[in-house]
Formats: C-alpha cells, sequence, structure tokens
C-alpha cells in the first residue's frame, strides 16, 4: 500500500505570496491532519479533516486554510506568507481519525524569502 | 491544555550503550502516549505508543512504559546502534483525541 504523499517536496516563495500544499492520503483513509515544524516552535498541530469536514483546528491564524476532497485528498493554503512560515509542513492520515492511528508522509519543505 | 516536556538533547551515545530519553506530560483525562522518531530528510515514523496507564509500548528493541502516577514515558533502549541515530519526539493526543502534541524533540547521535 502506497504511503502518505506530498507535494511539491520544496518549494520558495516571496514573503506576501500564497502557497498552496498538497497531500494525497493512504488509500482508503477518510481523515487527513496537518502540522508545521519549525526549529524555534517545533510541531505544532494546525487543522484536521474527516470527510470533507474540519474537525480540529490548532492556533494558527486565519492565513492559514485548508480544505479536504471527496477522494480524501487535501490541500492546505497560506497567505500572504511571512518569514516565519518557512518551516516543513507534515501530512498525516488515518483511517478515522483517531491520533494513534497516524501516519505521516515526508513533508513539505516551504521557504520564504 | 496538555503538553509535553522532553529532554533537551543532543544526546551522544557510543555504540552499545543504554540509552534513556525522559518524557513527562500535562493533561487532562486519559491521553494516548506515543514516541515518534525522525530521520534526516524524512518525515516522522511512529516507534511504539501506549493508550492506557501502565501499558508498554515497545518495537524495535525501544520500550516505554505508561505511568500514570509520574505522568512519564520514558523511552529506552538497551542496546544503541548507529542506525539509532535520528530526532525523537514525544507526543500525546490532545482532548479531542485526534491532534498530536509534540515534546521539542532530542536528537541522538551514536558513534561506532
Amino acid at each position: 500500500k502506497a504511503g502518505v504523499t506530498q507535494t511539491p517536496r520544496y518549494l520558495i516563495k516571496t514573503r506576501g505570496q500564497q502557497v498552496t500544499l498538497s497531500c494525497s492520503p493512504i488509500s482508503g483513509h477518510r481523515s487527513v491532519s496537518w502540522y508545521q515544524q519549525t526549529p524555534g516552535q517545533g510541531l505544532q498541530f494546525l487543522f484536521e479533516y474527516f470527510s470533507e469536514t474540519q474537525r480540529n483546528k490548532g492556533n494558527f491564524p486565519g492565513r492559514f486554510s485548508g480544505r479536504q476532497f471527496s477522494n480524501s485528498r487535501s490541500e492546505m493554503n497560506v497567505s500572504t506568507l511571512e518569514l516565519g512560515d518557512s518551516a516543513l509542513y507534515l501530512c498525516a492520515s488515518s483511517s478515522n481519525g483517531e491520533a494513534y492511528e497516524q501516519y505521516f508522509g515526508p513533508g513539505t519543505r516551504l521557504t520564504v524569502t | 491544555g496538555n503538553s509535553v516536556t522532553q529532554m533537551e538533547g543532543p544526546v551522544t551515545l557510543s555504540e552499545e550503550a543504554f540509552l534513556t530519553i525522559n518524557c513527562t506530560y500535562t493533561a487532562t483525562g486519559y491521553p494516548s502516549l506515543f514516541w515518534y522518531v525522525q530521520y534526516p530528510g524524512e518525515g516522522l515514523q511512529l516507534l511504539l505508543k501506549a493508550t492506557k496507564a501502565d501499558d508498554k509500548g515497545s518495537n524495535k528493541g525501544f520500550e516505554a512504559t505508561y505511568r500514570k502516577e509520574t505522568t512519564s514515558f520514558h523511552l529506552e533502549k538497551g542496546s544503541v546502534q548507529v542506525s539509532d541515530s535520528a530526532v525523537y519526539f514525544c507526543a500525546l493526543s490532545d482532548r479531542a483525541g485526534t491532534a498530536l502534541i509534540f515534546g521539542k524533540g532530542t536528537t541522538l547521535s551514536v558513534s561506532s
């Protein structure tokens, strides 16, 4: 079974631009979660989607948004990029959204200049 | 809210040494506890988990026991290998049970 895939793997954007990251979960998994990893703040939960509905949300500003499609693929969008948004963005999927079943993708490395 | 504190790194060991990485948590209710490992340039891999008090998670020679009385979930391995060099994260589930709350991570470096 293929694992969680994330595209693109690397991205460079300019401050003020917006960016969209994509995540394809493991086949059959209906839940997708997003995390941000930075050297200063560590790993922080962004949001979780299950069957196209956002069920859980972390403490991030409204510039960070996401959505999930009927095939369970998910995208996250960051608008008006700031230098502090430079991070590794990790996606995790699970069959039912339970934390103990989450499988992580390799991440998208976003650099904001 | 729920939170995790794990020992600062880096931890530097010789091959075959004993490893302990301390992890304590603060939580309401009864969260599940996890150890994840991140190898250079890769995402997170679940190493082991425990879902209730006194449970022992184990995998690849690593062990951790869910201690409710001391709110701890320390990671141990009896004999580390060079291939164990990585960053280790202790985590717990949030109150909704769908998100993970991570510690800051501990870098382990094992030399031969």
